[in-house]
């Protein structure tokens, strides 16, 4: 398994600024992966982290709105920027330990308002 | 188009009284699937992971089950402690980024 901590544990934050979201792990990880909770709605992968290397983003984010880094193998920091209401959401860390298929590991989330 | 269903979205039951949840999925080619549990304000906790059709897990109360079309998790004589919201996710063979693609889970309240 895998201790995985977020911070901040929640934020209120006005519209247009910027947020970034850190994530720690235990123990060294490949692969990291941020994800999106939306109220009602179930977990959507917003990128995957590998470091040393650019960021993969899935369809529908892009790093102008999501920028991440990873600067080493227990770290990685999601910055949610210019934001809206509707960035209003559950962001989630995770990290894959293991062979194939492997099994995904969560943080405990940073719950953010936008106002 | 790779997808995942979970049924029902929401379920109330006696403490004792033994239920399962549905997790359905249409995926091209399955490299796993995955239960989890999510507590309110929290992240999902990993429960299971069941690779082949046939394939069974337990953990206390809980037991997962796998065909070849859907997965559930049977919950044997729950407790209230049992409440929580139960996510399923699949991992398709396609998966290049090791994706997991989440159905949007079963709310469980066990009442006392």
């Amino acid at each position: 398994s895998a201790v995985i901590s977020q911070k901040p544990s929640r934020d209120i934050c006005q519209r247009g600024t910027s947020l970034t979201i850190q994530c720690q792990v235990d123990s060294q990880v490949t692969m990291m992966f941020w994800y999106r909770q939306q109220p009602g709605q179930s977990l959507t992968l917003i990128a995957t982290a590998n470091q040393g290397s650019e960021a993969t983003y899935e369809s529908g984010f892009v790093i102008d709105k999501f920028p991440i880094s990873r600067p080493n193998l227990t770290f990685s920091t999601l910055t949610v920027s210019n934001m809206s209401p509707e960035d209003s959401s559950i962001y989630l860390c995770s990290v894959r330990k293991g062979g194939l298929p492997g099994e995904q590991y969560f943080g405990p989330g940073t719950r953010l308002t936008v106002t | 188009e790779d997808q995942v269903t979970q049924s029902p979205e929401a379920l109330r039951l006696q403490e004792g009284e033994s239920s399962s949840l549905n997790c359905s999925y249409t995926v091209s080619g399955l490299r796993g699937l995955f239960w989890y549990r999510q507590d309110p304000g929290k992240g999902p906790e990993f429960l299971f992971t069941l690779y082949s059709a046939g394939e069974e897990k337990e953990k206390e109360r809980l037991k997962a089950t796998l065909t070849k079309k859907e997965s559930f998790l049977h919950i044997t004589a729950p407790k209230p402690e049992d409440s929580a919201t139960y996510l399923c996710a699949v991992q398709p063979k396609t998966s290049g980024t090791y994706k997991y693609i989440f159905g949007t889970g079963t709310r469980l309240k066990v009442l006392a």
